[in-house]
């Protein structure tokens, strides 16, 4: 389960720093988002997820942030780890399809110690 | 516990072959889903089901591409003939209750090379 490769954004941290992933979503009548972390060789692992109805919704080490206004997500990831690196998705449930589960094109983080 | 198991994890095939990948979710989930990963194109939702019925095939490509699930424990994806364009990475994914929860339980995928 290779990740797409060559035209993924890269965000690149160093061990510790905190990083913060973005994401801008299509359409407006999504009300559920998820993100996603996929590691070389393996499928897509749910990290988050956050309702239209909250802007803000915390994890262990990691945050979501939601404006609804401008389609935007952000995930934050807090100290971050080399087992961080990864590539990370965003996925909206498409209304008014509900169980319709889009994903974005995906950012590459990697951790440098 | 077992998650979402596919199967083959690789399969190399010449043009012309058919394909036959296979998926078993995890128990007591009702909804199936099968995605395909390219560079070109990221992760693409092909088709769902819920309780065995397919659901949504608009993501299928074209008429080579076939899926069935016979029963809750076991769905194919099928491609006849295969084509050099449908290598990628074809993963399963299976859910409780899908959009009400959100979470999908991904497998690890299964690895196609058309020659």
């Amino acid at each position: 389960g290779e990740s797409v490769g060559l035209h993924l954004p890269t965000l690149s941290v160093q061990e510790g720093d905190n990083s913060i992933i973005n994401c801008a979503y299509s359409n407006s009548a999504s009300d559920y988002f998820i993100w996603y972390k996929q590691e070389s060789g393996k499928g897509p692992q749910f990290i988050i997820d956050i309702r239209s109805n909250m802007d803000k919704r915390q994890g262990q080490r990691v945050t979501v942030l939601l404006n609804k206004t401008v389609k935007h997500l952000s995930l934050q990831i807090a100290a971050t780890q080399p087992g961080d690196s990864a590539v990370y998705f965003c996925a909206e449930y498409y209304r008014p399809n509900t169980d319709k589960l889009i994903f974005g094109t995906g950012t590459r983080l990697q951790v440098f110690p | 516990d077992a998650g979402v198991i596919q199967s083959p994890r690789h399969e190399v095939t010449e043009m012309g072959q058919e394909v036959t990948l296979r998926c078993k979710p995890i128990s007591g989930h009702d909804y199936l889903f099968w995605y395909r990963q390219t560079m070109m194109r990221g992760l693409e939702l092909l088709i769902y089901f819920n309780n065995n019925v397919p659901i949504d095939d608009s993501g299928m490509p074209e008429d080579r591409f076939s899926a069935k699930m016979p029963n809750a424990s076991f769905s194919t994806l099928k491609i006849q003939p295969s084509e050099p364009r449908d290598s990628a990475v074809y993963f399963c994914a299976s859910s409780l209750l899908a959009g009400a929860t959100g979470e999908l339980f991904f497998g690890e995928g299964s690895r196609l090379t058309v020659l």
